[in-house]
């Protein structure tokens, strides 16, 4: 059954150091969205993206994130300068289209931990 | 935000008892999905009820909607310690509530 993946599934870095993570979302979709939960609180929504554009995002996601399908299997999410408070679990997900009736499928996280 | 809130906040049952799960949400959906995660894991898609439906039944899951009162609800049979886990509902747009912890206890 095709699947979401995620790597790494745990990144440590240092406090103001870039990190990418990475997302192959499932190969015939054509939404991709980024979620993070900050440990012990609900999911939260950062973005969504279709057709080589932001379609979407939230509050958190400032000039610090950026996404990018960089070729037609990957989807990345940047933060340029962590902070502490980037500490979090974040979820890749992936759908066949926006439309409401159908789910997304999401991968099995990236925990990453700012030190 | 179309964000689901789930009650109870923790529920703890046997192992074979039923466990049920409420949600309620604020603004109009197309559709409303159950999802599971396992403590520090991924998300797991249980079961999707779309507006014009009122109840849905997926193995032990049954999941019902009303749409006039903005609410559904989770209920899983005879409950197993593999249960564990905190569930979530979702309409519309993807925004999630705290979610409902559950303990199967064997």
């Amino acid at each position: 059954e095709p699947e979401v993946t995620q790597t790494p599934s745990h990144q440590v870095t240092q406090m103001g150091q870039e990190v990418i993570l990475r997302c192959v979302p499932i190969s015939n979709h054509l939404y991709f969205y980024w979620y993070r939960q900050i440990l012990g609180q609900k999911v939260e929504f950062l973005v969504s993206f279709y057709n080589n554009e932001i379609s979407e995002k939230s509050e958190i996601f400032d000039d610090q994130f950026s996404v990018e399908r960089p070729d037609g299997s990957n989807f990345t999410l940047k933060i340029r300068s962590t902070k502490l408070e980037d500490s979090a679990m974040y979820f890749c997900a992936s759908r066949t289209d926006a439309q409401d009736y159908n789910e997304q499928f999401f991968g099995p996280g990236t925990r990453l931990t700012v030190l | 935000s179309q964000q689901g809130e789930e009650d109870p906040q923790a529920l703890s049952i046997q192992e074979g008892e039923n466990a049920t799960m409420n949600c309620s949400y604020k603004t109009s959906i197309n559709n409303l999905q159950w999802y599971r995660q396992n403590s520090g894991r991924g998300l797991v898609h249980l079961i999707l009820i779309r507006s014009n439906e009122r109840e849905k039944h997926s193995g032990r899951l049954r999941v019902t909607l009303d749409t006039s009162k903005k609410s559904s609800s989770l209920l899983i049979t005879a409950s197993r310690a593999a249960d564990t886990a905190s569930y979530f509902c979702v309409g519309g747009k993807l925004t999630f509530g705290q979610g409902t912890i559950l303990t199967v206890h064997p």
